[in-house]
């Protein structure tokens, strides 16, 4: 099993520039979520999925968006890219019942200039 | 809402034991986690404890709960290089799907 793989692993944009960061679990869980980590600051809860189809707003939405027309992906947006949002990005995912343990990806270094 | 504090920075001799400390708001958090991040990487589940245990050990590590206190600290006995890396205290309600993270501890280890 791969878990959870993030793609890109770095990516420097231009102000005003969009990409998407693509998550995917093999893992068959119901929940994905997108974090960012800033020095100081630990993990930020971005957005975050209960299942295909579904997505719901974490504790900094601002400036992203979110998609999860598969289970086992979910995507993240910056539709016009902020040096605000120069971060490491994190996706997670975890199933319901148990410990809700999350699996993490590797991170995506984002740099907006 | 559930807020999780840490402090930042823990230095530690090879060989002695490293206690990291977290405090969190919410009573009703069920789950009380610690995970841990090695440069580069992916944070990774450490250990956890139940908020009706008082205490957890495993291997080298040991959880102390404190639930009057709201008070969760994490023992790392026998302290190695292999330790350093940075530690996150995290919190989770029963039904929630939200996991609250705290901005994390980081460990240096001296040799």
């Amino acid at each position: 099993n791969a878990g959870v793989t993030q793609t890109p692993k770095f990516r420097v944009l231009k102000t005003g520039q969009s990409m998407t960061l693509l998550c995917a679990q093999d893992m068959n869980h119901e929940y994905m979520y997108w974090y960012r980590q800033d020095p100081g600051m630990g993990l930020r809860l971005i957005h975050y999925s209960v299942g295909e189809g579904t997505t719901a707003k974490g504790e900094v939405p601002d400036g992203y968006n979110v998609s999860r027309l598969k289970k086992q992906n979910f995507l993240l947006g910056l539709e016009s890219a902020a040096p605000s949002q120069t971060s490491v990005y994190f996706c997670a995912s975890s199933s319901p019942g148990g410990v809700y343990e999350q699996y993490f990806g590797p991170g995506t270094r984002l740099t907006v200039t | 809402g559930e807020d999780v504090e840490q402090s930042l920075f823990l230095s530690v001799r090879e060989g002695d034991s490293s206690v990291i400390n977290c405090t969190y708001t919410d009573s009703s958090s069920t789950y009380l986690y610690w995970y841990k991040q090695e440069p580069g990487a992916g944070l990774q589940l450490l250990t956890y404890i139940f908020s009706n245990m008082d205490m957890k050990q495993d291997q080298r590590l040991t959880v102390l709960l404190n639930k009057k206190d709201k008070h969760l600290s994490l023992r790392i006995a026998d302290t190695q290089t292999g330790d350093s890396a940075i530690y996150f205290c995290a919190g989770r309600n029963t039904g929630g799907f939200k996991t609250i993270f705290g901005a994390g501890t980081r460990l240096f280890v001296k040799a």
